[in-house]
């Protein structure tokens, strides 16, 4: 298995702008997490969904924020509009147990919004 | 204070040297403790889990947990180059799939 694919690698945008990610997760695994990165906050745990399903949001930062997964192959978090606090690295993981123990994490989307 | 405490270094340490890289944790709750390595601009992998108290070791690392003093510690022995990485210590309460991350410990190993 490639394990979990991301994309884009890099992305610049202007602030106001429509952003989205995308993540493949490993084949059969039933949970996937959007986690985003920053030097002053860490990682940051952004919406959960087990089996396609979003079952925790709360730590979506507010409605410019918004993540799918309309089958288990494929996930999308949109920014709309994007401002420059956005910027940062995002993560897709996935797992097969529901937890987080042993969660596998993609190569990350380097979102820079100008 | 945050629920995870980690210092983010750098630690800088000789190759051959034996490492030891720290998280305290505040909630007794946890029971789930991880580590996970990150190299400059991948994505964490997991390295190590342990469930409860104790010690684990695979290989040249060893991680340990004591919740009596709500203490973990992961120990690289015959440290390499190779393993210079961001390091983040996670926990988590049982069945619970959120992950509290510490800051990440920046970790160099010099040749």
């Amino acid at each position: 298995d490639a394990g979990v694919i991301q994309s884009p690698r890099h992305e610049v945008t202007e602030m106001g702008q429509e952003v989205t990610l995308r993540c493949k997760p490993i084949s059969g695994h039933n949970s996937l997490f959007w986690y985003r990165q920053t030097m002053m906050r860490g990682l940051e745990l952004l919406i959960y969904f087990n089996n396609n399903v979003p079952i925790d949001d709360s730590g979506m930062p507010e409605d410019r924020f918004s993540a799918k997964m309309p089958n288990a192959s494929f996930s999308t978090l949109k920014i709309q509009p994007s401002e420059p606090r956005d910027s940062a690295v995002y993560f897709c993981a996935s797992s097969l147990t529901g937890t987080n123990t042993e969660a596998f994490f993609g190569q990350g989307t380097r979102l820079t919004v100008v | 204070q945050k629920e995870v405490e980690q210092d983010p270094g750098p630690l800088s340490v000789p190759e051959g040297a034996i490492v030891s890289l720290n998280c305290t944790y505040s909630n007794s709750a946890f029971q789930y403790f991880m580590w996970y390595r990150q190299y400059s601009r991948k994505g964490p992998e997991l390295l190590m889990y342990t469930y409860s108290s104790g010690n684990k070791e695979d290989g040249r690392f060893t991680a340990q947990v004591d919740k009596s003093s709500k203490y973990i510690s992961l120990f690289i022995r015959d440290s390499q180059p190779s393993d210079s990485a961001t390091y983040l210590c996670a926990m988590s309460e049982i069945s619970n799939y959120q992950l509290i991350w510490g800051a990440g410990t920046k970790l160099i190993i010099k040749p």
